[in-house]
């Protein structure tokens, strides 16, 4: 069974660029999650879809994040425009049952 | 809402000493708890969850950990730890949502 797909891999940007990141789930995997992980520390949630909804979006920064999954499989992540502390790795997982989460490799994200 | 502390930030052991990564936890509800591990450039990888049932839960690599829910804590343990265990480990824990803690670097020394 092939993992949660993720790209890039790593992303270097000046602050007030743009950038996105594409996850592609597990097969039948109804839910998506997108973390985002600064150094240091554990991953912190942005956002959760079940199938193309959206279940939990209350710490993305909406003024500047902004996440779809349009035909409930694939999902694109967006930054628009970029601050220096976006700097991370952006984490893709997905899940079957909502309870065991299963995730990507990450982009890495370096803004200068 | 939920939160997770990992008690040591950093954890050397010599190989094939047995190790304990410390997890605690606070919730107002039932919880589920999970153990990480991420490599160097690499996702998070389950090592093991308690859902429901026996306290006592086995996961891959040899891990185990322990459900203590008067203490609210999660430790993980390995008997007899190798160079290939070094690692970030991450406890978390979920309610509505995940949360993670800040992780343990586990190092494996000759």
């Amino acid at each position: 069974e092939a993992g949660v797909a993720q790209s890039p891999r790593y992303k270097i940007i000046e602050k007030r660029q743009s950038v996105a990141f594409w996850c592609n789930p597990i097969s039948g995997h109804a839910t998506l999650y997108w973390y985002q992980q600064i150094l240091g520390q554990g991953p912190k949630l942005l956002i959760q879809f079940q199938n193309n909804g959206v279940v939990d979006d209350s710490q993305l920064p909406k003024d500047r994040f902004s996440a779809e999954r349009l035909k409930g499989v694939d999902s694109t992540l967006k930054i628009q425009p970029a601050k220096l502390e976006d700097s991370a790795v952006y984490l893709c997982a997905s899940s079957y049952d909502r309870q065991t989460q299963y995730f990507g490799p990450g982009t890495r994200l370096l803004v200068l | 809402a939920q939160s997770v502390t990992q008690l040591d930030s950093q954890v050397p052991v010599f190989e094939e000493a047995p190790v304990e990564l410390r997890c605690n936890y606070s919730s107002s509800v039932s919880v589920y708890l999970f153990w990480y591990v991420q490599y160097p450039n690499q996702g998070l990888q389950l090592l093991l969850k308690y859902l429901s049932g026996s306290t006592l839960v086995k996961g891959i690599n040899g891990f185990e950990a322990e459900f203590n829910k008067s203490q609210t804590s999660f430790h993980l343990r390995k008997p007899s730890v190798h160079i290939s265990d070094t690692a970030e480990y991450f406890c978390a824990v979920m309610t509505r949502d995940m949360r993670f803690g800040a992780g343990t670097r586990l190092t494996v020394k000759p």
